[in-house]
C-alpha cells in the first residue's frame, strides 16, 4: 500500500514550457486535490476532484489544468509555465468530504526559470 | 467564510521544553478540527483531530482540545524532542457547499534544539 505517490519529485522548466504532474493513489479514494505551498502562504488549493471524470477549481486555478480520467490518478498540467509557478506542489486524497482525513503525497518541487 | 488563524513562527525551543501553538477558527456550526504536521522534505500528515466540541485529540504526546467557547484548538506538548522539529498546520473543513475542502492555517515552524 503506497498511499499517495507523485511524479516527478523535482523538475526545472524554462518559461513557456509545459509539463504534467502525476498523482496516483491506491486507497480507492473518491476525492483528490492539488495544492501549492509557498513560503508564508501555507497551502492553497489549485483544483480538486470529487470523483472520476470530474474536476473543479480551487482557490488559485489560473495557469493550471487538471484531469481525472481514472479514479486513482489526478493529473495537473501547466501549459505555459511562468516563474510565478515556482513552488512545491502537493497532491492529496480523501475517502469522503466533511471531517475525513486527507492523505498527502511527498510533493513535487518545481522551479521555473 | 471559514478560516483558521494560527500563531506565527518560527518557534525555537530546547529539548524537553513545553510547547503551545495557538489556533483559533471561524466557522459555521461545529466542524471537525485537525492538526497536520510536515516534517522536512515530506508531505503533510495528520497528527490529530477532534470531531466535536470538548473532544481532545492526541497522538505522539501532542494534545489539542476542541473548545467551542473560545473557538480554539491549541496544540500542546509537555516535553518536545528534536524529532518534533517540523511545520504544524491547523485545519478545518469548509462548512459551505464545498464541504470536502480543508482550509489550512499558514503553518508554524517549530525547531527543537538539543
Amino acid at each position: 500500500n503506497a498511499g499517495v505517490t507523485q511524479t516527478p519529485k523535482f523538475r526545472v522548466l524554462k518559461t513557456g514550457q509545459s509539463m504534467t504532474l502525476l498523482c496516483a493513489q491506491d486507497m480507492n479514494h473518491e476525492y483528490m486535490y492539488w495544492y501549492r505551498q509557498d513560503p508564508g502562504m501555507g497551502l492553497r488549493l489549485i483544483h480538486y476532484s470529487v470523483g472520476e471524470g470530474t474536476t473543479a477549481k480551487g482557490e488559485v486555478p489560473d495557469g493550471y489544468n487538471v484531469s481525472r480520467l481514472k479514479k486513482q490518478n489526478f493529473l495537473l498540467g501547466l501549459e505555459s509555465a511562468a516563474p510565478s509557478q515556482t513552488s512545491v506542489y502537493f497532491c492529496a486524497s480523501s475517502a469522503s468530504g466533511r471531517g475525513y482525513t486527507q492523505y498527502f503525497g511527498p510533493g513535487t518541487r518545481l522551479t521555473v526559470l | 467564510g471559514d478560516s483558521v488563524t494560527q500563531m506565527e513562527g518560527p518557534v525555537t525551543l530546547s529539548e524537553e521544553a513545553c510547547l503551545t501553538i495557538n489556533c483559533t477558527y471561524t466557522a459555521t456550526g461545529y466542524p471537525s478540527l485537525f492538526w497536520y504536521v510536515q516534517y522536512p522534505g515530506e508531505g503533510l500528515q495528520l497528527l490529530l483531530k477532534a470531531t466535536k466540541a470538548d473532544d481532545k485529540g492526541s497522538n505522539k504526546g501532542f494534545e489539542a482540545t476542541y473548545r467551542k467557547e473560545t473557538t480554539s484548538f491549541h496544540l500542546e506538548k509537555g516535553s518536545v524532542q528534536v524529532s518534533d522539529s517540523a511545520v504544524y498546520f491547523c485545519a478545518l473543513p469548509d462548512s459551505g457547499g464545498s464541504n470536502y475542502k480543508l482550509t489550512f492555517g499558514k503553518g508554524t515552524l517549530l525547531t527543537v534544539n538539543p
